[in-house]
């Protein structure tokens, strides 16, 4: 039974690119939430995704980040225009419903150059 | 009204201590309080959760103590090994949701 899995691992975009993120939930989950880590920070919540619904994205940046959750296929975290600021470590968790346990990938390590 | 203050920032401890980390909330509303730890180039995994209907739980080495009237809560690790060497995080939500918001991190350091 694969946890969740996240790619790639580690993604190198120069500014002004565009980053996708790919998180594979675990199997029969259907809850997706994704995290963002600065270095030396605790995670941020970012955006809470059912399928082919966004259910709480209150932690996004208003502009160039996106987030979706198909009916097939994994979810994916957009980041269109990449600066600097962007570098930082993204985490999908999955869970199977809303009062269950958020298991969390491996990250994907994002570096802006 | 959202923060989770963790501290020590960073904490050494000799093989066989007490680890103890420490997490404090504003938010009167979170209702359930997960600790995470963190190898480096993982992803968090969580180690033990809590809610606020009791005020200790334990499993095996790793106890949490929670104190709702001063909204504060705590890790202690038992017998600390240099395998527990990791980054921990408190956490809090509130209701069914698991949208996490996560204190910043303890970097623990036990030597042998």
């Amino acid at each position: 039974n694969a946890g969740v899995m996240q790619n790639p691992r580690h993604l190198v975009r120069r500014r002004g690119q565009e980053a996708r993120l790919r998180c594979s939930p675990m199997k029969g989950h259907s809850h997706v939430y994704w995290y963002r880590q600065l270095p030396e920070e605790g995670l941020k919540f970012m955006v809470y995704l059912q399928k082919e619904n966004i259910i709480d994205e209150s932690g996004m940046p208003k502009e160039r980040f996106s987030a979706e959750f198909p009916k097939e296929g994994p979810s994916i975290l957009r980041i269109q225009q990449v600066v600097r600021g962007d570098s930082a470590a993204y985490f999908c968790a999955s869970s199977e419903g809303m009062n269950t346990e958020a298991f969390f990938g491996q990250g994907t390590r994002l570096t802006v150059v | 009204q959202q923060q989770v203050k963790q501290s020590p920032q960073s904490l050494i401890v000799q093989k066989g201590g007490i680890s103890i980390i420490n997490c404090a909330y504003e938010n009167t509303a979170f209702d359930y309080f997960p600790w995470y730890q963190q190898f480096p180039g993982k992803g968090p995994a969580l180690l033990i959760a809590i809610r606020p209907d009791v005020s200790e739980k334990k499993e095996g080495r790793f106890t949490i103590s929670f104190n709702k009237s001063a909204k504060q809560f705590s890790l202690h690790i038992m017998d600390s090994q240099p395998g527990d060497s990791a980054t921990y995080f408190c956490a809090a939500t509130r209701g069914s949701a698991r949208q996490l918001t996560f204190g910043s991190g303890t970097q623990l350091t036990v030597l042998p």
